[in-house]
């Protein structure tokens, strides 16, 4: 069962350049997150999406866009990176609470530096 | 909006003693869930302990259990008997019917030998 699975682990990327971070889960949740936390702070709300065809954003969603067309599949994509956007980006999954089940499950992370 | 405070950066103790993390929350929702996740230098975010707004009953595992003040909207942790592997960073969480999963800030705990 592998869960939550983002990638890449790493990214460099240049400012103006765009790129697409991949998160899939095998766990058949619906709700799914996108997180983003900068060195020493907390996880700040990118986008969410409580099912396939629905997203909302979340606390900071500017500069970047998600779609949700399975299940399994969220991935968030930055279009025109800039400096500001360098952080780590976690992606999470969890199931939608019936019988107490709110879990959240995390992928691995991606660190991703924008140069 | 719902909000999850953590007002305390950073806290240190020693092996084997007690310690107790605070978090205040905010929402408006009578039906929530409250939890704690560590995150240790490998980034990785583990699931500590989580706690039903609609039991009273506080949440225990292991050496970890919950203060749960619901009229005062407090969710504090204690860590019993702490150990090493006990340093990481604690985030206090919250997500209700609305399906957003809020975080605070977070503590940097750090267990001295």
């Amino acid at each position: 069962n592998a869960g939550v699975t983002q990638t890449p682990k790493f990214r460099i990327l240049k400012i103006g350049q765009s790129m697409t971070l991949q998160c899939t889960q095998d766990m058949n949740h619906n709700y799914m997150y996108w997180y983003r936390q900068d060195p020493g702070m907390g996880l700040k709300l990118i986008y969410y999406s409580v099912g396939a065809g629905i997203t909302d954003k979340g606390e900071v969603p500017n500069g970047y866009n998600v779609s949700r067309s399975t299940t399994e599949d969220f991935p968030l994509r930055l279009e025109l990176a800039a400096p500001s956007q360098t952080s780590v980006y976690f992606c999470a999954s969890s199931s939608n609470g019936a019988n107490g089940d709110t879990e959240a499950f995390f992928g691995q992370g991606t660190r991703l530096t924008v140069v | 909006a719902q909000t999850v405070t953590q007002s305390q950066p950073e806290m240190s103790v020693q092996e084997a003693e007690t310690v107790t993390l605070s978090c205040t929350y905010d929402t408006s929702e009578n039906n929530y869930y409250l939890f704690w996740y560590k995150q240790p230098p490998s980034r990785q975010m583990i699931l500590v302990i989580r706690q039903e707004a609609y039991k009273q009953q506080n949440a225990t595992e292991n050496r970890f259990s919950v203060n749960f003040q619901k009229a005062a909207k407090s969710f504090s942790l204690k860590i019993s008997d702490s150990q090493l592997g006990d340093t990481a960073m604690y985030f206090c969480a919250l997500t209700g019917a609305n399906s957003k999963l809020t975080f605070g800030k977070g503590i940097t705990l750090s267990v001295r030998p």
